[in-house]
């Protein structure tokens, strides 16, 4: 069983502030990385995948990956209170596999 | 522009009924998956699909099938279905390689077995 660890939250921030979410994960072969976004009552969106170590930025979000310590990040800078939802870590694993954490709920408190 | 479509947004069923749940994708996707997620267990993986006609067992397969027939149409069925199926059921097509962030889920299918 892969595991993929994400701290619940709720975590509040300010609007404008940078918003931190961590993601652990156990199986050293995975591969590729994924962010979700998922308001309340709806699907799960894509919004930032990496591969390799370093950041990749998009727009006002950061994802960090560091596979020697087995974590990925996701910084969204100038939160907005948009920005309030659920962020899931996904992790892939062999035979195309997706594993998801439990999500981290963000709150932008204007 | 809607990429993935599932065949309910709200489902009632009863203790014992077959349960049909339809996914159908509109991208070419090769791979197909079937999730639930509940409260405090997030997104856990019930079936994939990574062509026509194959199948694997995700980690959480049992009282579940699925049937893939044609590449854009991924089905779940619960055999008989029980209280503790009660939940919100999500589709995802993905392709993978050169073009994995192309990922979508479909609007899920809340599904209440009494």
């Amino acid at each position: 069983q892969k595991e993929v660890e994400q701290n619940s939250g709720p975590l509040s921030v300010p609007e404008g502030a940078i918003a931190s979410l961590n993601c652990t994960y156990s199986d050293r072969g995975s591969q590729s990385f994924f962010w979700y976004r998922q308001y309340s009552g709806k699907s799960p969106e894509l919004i930032m995948f990496i591969y390799s170590n370093g950041d990749k930025e998009d727009g006002r979000f950061t994802a960090q990956l560091n596979k020697a310590s087995q974590y990925v990040s996701l910084l969204i800078r100038d939160s907005q209170p948009s920005d309030s939802a659920t962020y899931l870590c996904a992790v892939t694993g062999t035979g195309n596999q997706f594993y998801f954490g439990t999500g981290t709920s963000l709150t932008v408190i204007p | 522009d809607v990429k993935v479509t599932q065949s309910s947004r709200y489902l009632v069923k009863r203790t014992g009924e077959k349960v049909f749940l339809e996914c159908v994708q509109d991208m070419d996707h090769e791979n197909m998956f079937w999730y639930r997620q509940d409260p405090g267990l997030g997104l856990r993986l019930i079936y994939f699909s990574y062509d026509v006609k194959m199948k694997e067992k995700g980690d959480i397969p049992e009282g579940y099938s699925v049937s893939r027939e044609k590449k854009e149409r991924f089905s779940l069925i619960l055999e008989s279905a029980s209280t503790n199926q009660t939940s919100m059921y999500l589709c995802a097509s993905i392709a993978l390689g050169i073009y994995t962030d192309t990922q979508y889920f479909g609007p899920g299918t809340r599904l209440t077995v009494l």
